[in-house]
């Protein structure tokens, strides 16, 4: 069975400076990765996902993720941290098809933005 | 605008009682989910449909039930609400085929439950 691993559950940053949210995977085939942002008392956005195209993705809001099949990660990350990056992250997995209707998800990170 | 409603937002009940939760989606998505959200362990499955009239159980579905009548409508159901019930319920949705961006979640703000 597939799962992900959320590295670290909480992160803090200074506004300006770099995030990086780590995600290692398990998965007996070439999975399908998706990273969902949670901001305070709201539902779960995506940002981005992998589907075995390009190992870089690009998201919204800056974001990005790289797939590394060698090191089982998809590591989430962006340049420059926001005050509105402030939100809890998701790593998720699916199932291979045809059950990749079945997620697992990660334990989240807490990212917290200094001013 | 289209998406996932979920009612009611926040809910209170003493430990015996029942309710329902109720989701609907406008998106005509044939899969609908019900998670549940506590602190420290991301989202759990609790019940799944992958269409009108079909259910099927999730990793957390002990003291749940579900429904799915219409398309549209996904309600899940505590017959006999518990302390440990106390959470924070997500619905979502999908549509069928897994195209690229196809297989991606939506979803609903969320039900903060708290059985007393």
């Amino acid at each position: 069975a597939q799962s992900v691993t959320q590295l670290d559950s909480h992160v803090s940053v200074s506004e300006g400076t770099p995030v990086l949210l780590r995600c290692n995977y398990s998965s007996s085939y070439s999975p399908s990765l998706f990273w969902y942002v949670q901001h305070p008392n709201k539902g779960l956005q995506l940002l981005l996902k992998y589907t075995s195209a390009a190992t870089l993705v690009k998201g919204i809001n800056g974001f990005e993720a790289e797939f590394k099949k060698s090191e089982t990660s998809f590591h989430l990350t962006k340049p420059s941290a926001h005050m509105s990056d402030a939100a809890e992250y998701f790593c998720v997995v699916s199932d291979k098809p045809p059950n990749d209707y079945k997620l697992s998800f990660g334990a989240g990170t807490t990212v917290t933005v200094r001013a | 605008n289209a998406g996932v409603t979920q009612t009611p937002k926040f809910r209170v009940l003493k430990t015996g009682q029942s309710m329902t939760l109720l989701c609907a989606q406008d998106m005509n998505h044939e899969y609908m989910y019900w998670y549940r959200q506590d602190p420290g362990m991301g989202l759990r499955l609790i019940h799944y449909s992958v269409g009108e009239g079909t259910t099927a159980k999730g990793e957390v579905p002990d003291g749940y039930n579900v429904s799915r009548l219409k398309k549209q409508n996904f309600l899940l159901g505590l017959e006999s609400a518990a302390p440990s019930q106390t959470s924070v319920y997500f619905c979502a949705s999908r549509h069928l085929l897994s195209y690229s961006g196809a297989n991606v979640l939506t979803f609903g703000a969320g039900s903060r439950l708290t059985v007393l």
